[in-house]
């Protein structure tokens, strides 16, 4: 079945630092890759949506600044936390959807730990 | 815009006992549905959706859950459990966006098996 990396699986950094995390469908093209946040015991919040070689779509309150979303290929999409703080730790999740509309696939998500 | 409810924060049952997960939706159209299994620190896995045609879907991992449009709901069911299945469980509606979806998750239900 399809399958999409996510990679690193775990990131502990420096408050202050940059960190970027990696999504990429393995064997599709993901015309579409989404980026969610989740606290411990919630929900997935929808953080962007990037479309291949466009500029990514925010969801309201999502500082595009401070998250980076890079979609410069088919199989490849990049999240940059920017000058992470404490407050950036979270459990991040990439999903990508091929070209059949109806099939989203998840990355095993990243956790991040900023110290 | 659309929601999706989840009551129930826990649900506990013993092993080989059935098991019923509620969800709730809101949405002006017909919605696309879905249900996701996470287990601790990883991604989500798809256990099955309906777009359409019959309103009871059959999953992977003996699960099924059935659309009631009367009710706005999207319950998933398993006859039996395992103790393998105690994971988190999300509901999710996606809004056609272009042809395609964007899903929004509910908080999810934390299933606890007891042997």
């Amino acid at each position: 079945g399809a399958v999409v990396s996510q990679h690193p699986s775990r990131v502990i950094c420096k408050s202050g630092t940059s960190v970027k995390i990696e999504c990429r469908s393995l064997d599709f093209q993901a015309t579409t890759m989404f980026w969610y946040r989740q606290f411990p015991k919630q929900s997935l919040m929808l953080m962007a949506t990037s479309n291949e070689g466009s500029k990514a779509t925010y969801e309201q309150g999502v500082e595009k600044d401070k998250f980076l979303i890079n979609h410069a290929s088919l199989t490849l999409s990049t999240l940059t936390v920017t000058s992470a703080h404490p407050e950036d730790s979270s459990f991040y999740i990439c999903s990508a959807r091929d070209k059949e509309f109806e099939k989203l696939f998840f990355g095993s998500g990243t956790q991040l730990s900023v110290l | 815009a659309q929601s999706v409810t989840q009551p129930d924060i826990h649900i506990t049952v013993s092993e080989g006992a059935s098991l019923e997960l509620r969800c709730n939706y809101s949405y002006g159209a017909t919605p696309y549905l879905f249900w996701y299994v996470q287990s601790p620190g990883q991604g989500l896995q798809l256990l099955l959706k309906y777009f359409s045609g019959d309103t009871l879907v059959q999953g992977i991992k003996g699960f099924e859950a059935e659309f009631k449009r009367s009710q706005s709901s999207f319950n998933l069911r398993k006859p039996s459990v395992h103790w393998s299945d105690a994971a988190e469980y999300f509901c999710a509606v996606g809004a056609s966006s272009g042809g395609s979806y964007i899903p929004t998750f509910g908080r999810g239900t934390s299933l606890i098996v007891h042997p």
